[in-house]
């Protein structure tokens, strides 16, 4: 049981590039989260998935575009990458829609120059 | 704007001692008060959740302590091990949109030996 895996765990990008961060839980979990984690700013909510084919805007979504590929997947895209989006970004999952206890991945180490 | 406000940033404790850190929230409609530990290099994993229902919350040497009326909540933290060394964030939920957990800018703890 690997439970919130996520690739790749470190990326460097140049500004204007793109690229898509993919999270996959093996957890049965019907609901998936990305956030970004910034020093000083603990974390926040960028786009959640409540249940496999639907999706919600967080705290911070400009900029970012998410896919529920399927129950397991969630993937997180970057379409223009500004320094600004360089952070630590987490993918979580839970059990059920409003369920309390989320079970975070290791985390996306990004760079933008 | 930061809907959980945590305190201290950083707190070193010898090893043995109580560790204490400090949450307050604004939002009345907020009935779930998480907190979540976060070693280097790992994601959040939650350490112990409680509910404004009750005042105070233990499990093994970690207690939250929760004042409704003044809309603060803290963690405990008993005997106090160098293996506890870690970054601890604060969050909170409310029952509609829970999806959404609302977290403290996290709290830097070291136990020296």
């Amino acid at each position: 049981n690997a439970g919130v895996t996520q690739t790749p765990k470190f990326q460097v990008l140049k500004t204007g590039q793109s690229m898509t961060l993919q999270c996959a839980q093996d957890m049965n979990h019907n609901s998936m989260y990305w956030y970004r984690q910034d020093p000083g700013m603990g974390l926040r909510l960028i786009y959640y998935s409540a249940s496999e084919g639907t999706t919600d805007k967080g705290e911070v979504p400009n900029g970012y575009n998410v896919s529920r590929l399927n129950k397991r997947e969630f993937s997180l895209r970057l379409e223009s990458a500004a320094p600004s989006q360089t952070s630590v970004y987490f993918c979580a999952s839970s059990d059920r829609q409003g369920a309390r206890e989320q079970y975070f991945g290791p985390g996306t180490r990004l760079t933008v120059t | 704007q930061q809907q959980v406000k945590q305190s201290p940033q950083s707190l070193i404790v010898q090893k043995g001692g109580i560790s204490i850190i400090n949450c307050a929230y604004e939002n009345t409609a907020f009935d779930y008060f998480p907190w979540y530990q976060q070693f280097p290099g790992k994601g959040p994993a939650l350490l112990i959740a409680i509910r404004p229902d009750v005042s105070e919350k233990k499990e093994g040497r970690f207690t939250i302590s929760f004042n409704k009326s003044a809309k603060q909540f803290s963690l405990h933290i008993m005997d106090s091990q160098p293996g506890d060394s870690a970054t601890y964030f604060c969050a909170a939920s409310e029952k509609a949109g829970a999806n959404n957990l609302f977290f403290g800018t996290g709290t830097r703890l070291t136990v020296i030996p």
